[in-house]
């Protein structure tokens, strides 16, 4: 039972432009969202999250937009370098700290 | 660098048999969490540690199991080793009360069962 949906496994887009990875989810009990970044042979790093009782986060070119009406968030990147590529995971937590991730995007950005 | 290590890299184990992966994590985090990414997947929540207790576990069955000790360290051990058990095993430490984003993981554990 996947809880938590990215339906794109790639994404390439061209440096500076906007880069939109998107993640669904099923459950509306998640209080908390994440992304996290994972280059090969690393574990993933946290990159950014929104509480459930927001609607936007913002740091640096990295932003995050939730949509509970839609079971719906999604990370933007402006503007996209090409040390951004990697695989992105969105996660979402319930109230026993337990996280459940997606499959992954996997984001080329190409100079 | 997250200060979060595992041990060891790659392993190849065989049908049947058990397996102890190991976990070091950053001083003072007395919360850690293993997961499982199949390749191809996300990683998959198997249990959480607290205080040496567990505290959640997912959809595994009995087999997997864990320790946490004193000393921040913990294992993850699985018996009667399956071809589908092929992953790599992710521990995250974290400090309960600090925030979500507060997770670490090491860089994984890769196994191989044939």
């Amino acid at each position: 039972d996947q809880q938590v949906k990215q339906n794109s496994p790639s994404l390439s887009v061209q440096e500076g432009r906007i880069s939109i990875l998107n993640c669904d989810y099923t459950n509306s009990m998640f209080d908390y969202f994440l992304w996290y970044k994972k280059y090969p042979a690393e574990g993933p790093t946290f990159l950014i999250s929104i509480s459930s009782i927001k609607d936007k986060n913002e740091d640096g070119r990295f932003t995050v937009f939730l949509n509970k009406s839609a079971k719906h968030l999604s990370l933007h990147i402006v503007p996209s370098q090409p040390g951004d590529s990697a695989v992105y995971f969105c996660a979402a937590k319930n109230t026993g700290n337990q996280f459940y991730f997606g499959t992954g995007t996997s984001l080329t950005v190409i100079p | 660098e997250t200060g979060v290590t595992q041990s060891p890299t790659h392993l190849i184990k065989t049908r049947g048999q058990q397996v102890t992966l190991r976990c070091s994590s950053q001083s003072g985090h007395n919360t850690v969490s293993w997961y499982q990414q199949a390749l191809g997947q996300g990683p998959q929540f198997i249990f959480q540690y607290y205080r040496e207790e567990e505290n959640g576990r997912g959809n595994f069955p009995p087999r997997f199991s864990g320790l946490q000790f004193p000393n921040y360290s913990s294992e993850l051990n699985v018996n009667a080793l399956e071809l589908d058990d092929s992953a790599l095993y992710l521990c995250a430490s974290s400090l309960p009360g600090r925030g979500p984003d507060t997770q670490y993981f090491g860089p994984g554990t890769r196994l191989t069962v044939l």
